[in-house]
């Protein structure tokens, strides 16, 4: 199984400019999320989905967007990147279950630099 | 909300010798307590959980203990190796909350040969 997939893996942005990075899972998994990492402040929450047309907002959700069209695939776009959004990005996934809690799985990881 | 706090940032420890990181939490109802590791350019992983009805779980190497009156918990590892070196994170929440971890700020734990 594949897991979590991400890309780009990579990316280089100029201020203003917008992207999308792109995440899917192969899990079935109802739960999906992004997350930021940035040196010293752990790992932030920006937004989640707890399934397909569900999506909310997390502790850092200002200058992105999330979709959830179906269950696989929950992209995170960057309308207008500023300088304070580079960071490395993480989604993963978990399937809810009977506590609405448990593994999260991860994917790679996508590094942005917004120039 | 949930603040978590971490500490030591970095730590260094011998092979063979133990190593404890520490977090406290500030919400009250949390009881779902998770551990992650994370190696170098890969997403964390999972290690070792546990929730607020029991105070301590073991897996191998690898425990966990929790102070539900203190809001504390440690992870404690024994006979360190050096692919134990990583970022650790712990990380907590109330189950039922849609998964809304809040993360400690992360230990870099390396182990010298």
């Amino acid at each position: 199984n594949a897991g979590v997939t991400q890309t780009p893996k990579f990316q280089v942005l100029k201020t203003g400019q917008s992207m999308t990075l792109q995440c899917a899972q192969d899990m079935n998994h109802e739960y999906m999320s992004w997350y930021r990492q940035d040196p010293g402040m752990g790992l932030r929450l920006i937004h989640y989905s707890v399934g397909a047309g569900i999506t909310d907002q997390g502790e850092v959700p200002n200058g992105y967007n999330v979709s959830r069209s179906t269950t696989e695939d929950f992209p995170l776009r960057l309308l207008s990147a500023a300088p304070s959004q580079t960071s490395v990005y993480f989604c993963a996934s978990s399937y809810l279950g009977a506590t609405g809690t448990g593994e999260l799985f991860f994917g790679e990881g996508s590094r942005l630099t917004v120039l | 909300g949930e603040n978590v706090e971490q500490h030591p940032s970095t730590l260094s420890v011998q092979e063979g010798d133990s190593a404890v990181i520490k977090c406290t939490y500030s919400d009250s109802a949390s009881n779902y307590f998770p551990w992650y590791k994370q190696e170098l350019g890969k997403g964390p992983q999972l290690i070792i959980d546990i929730r607020s009805n029991v105070g301590e779980k073991k897996d191998q190497r690898i425990a966990v203990t929790l102070n539900k009156t203190a809001k504390h918990f440690s992870l404690h590892i024994t006979e360190t190796q050096p692919e134990d070196s990583a970022v650790y994170f712990c990380a907590a929440t109330f189950e039922g909350s849609a998964r809304q971890l809040t993360f400690g700020s992360g230990t870099q734990l390396t182990v010298l040969p």
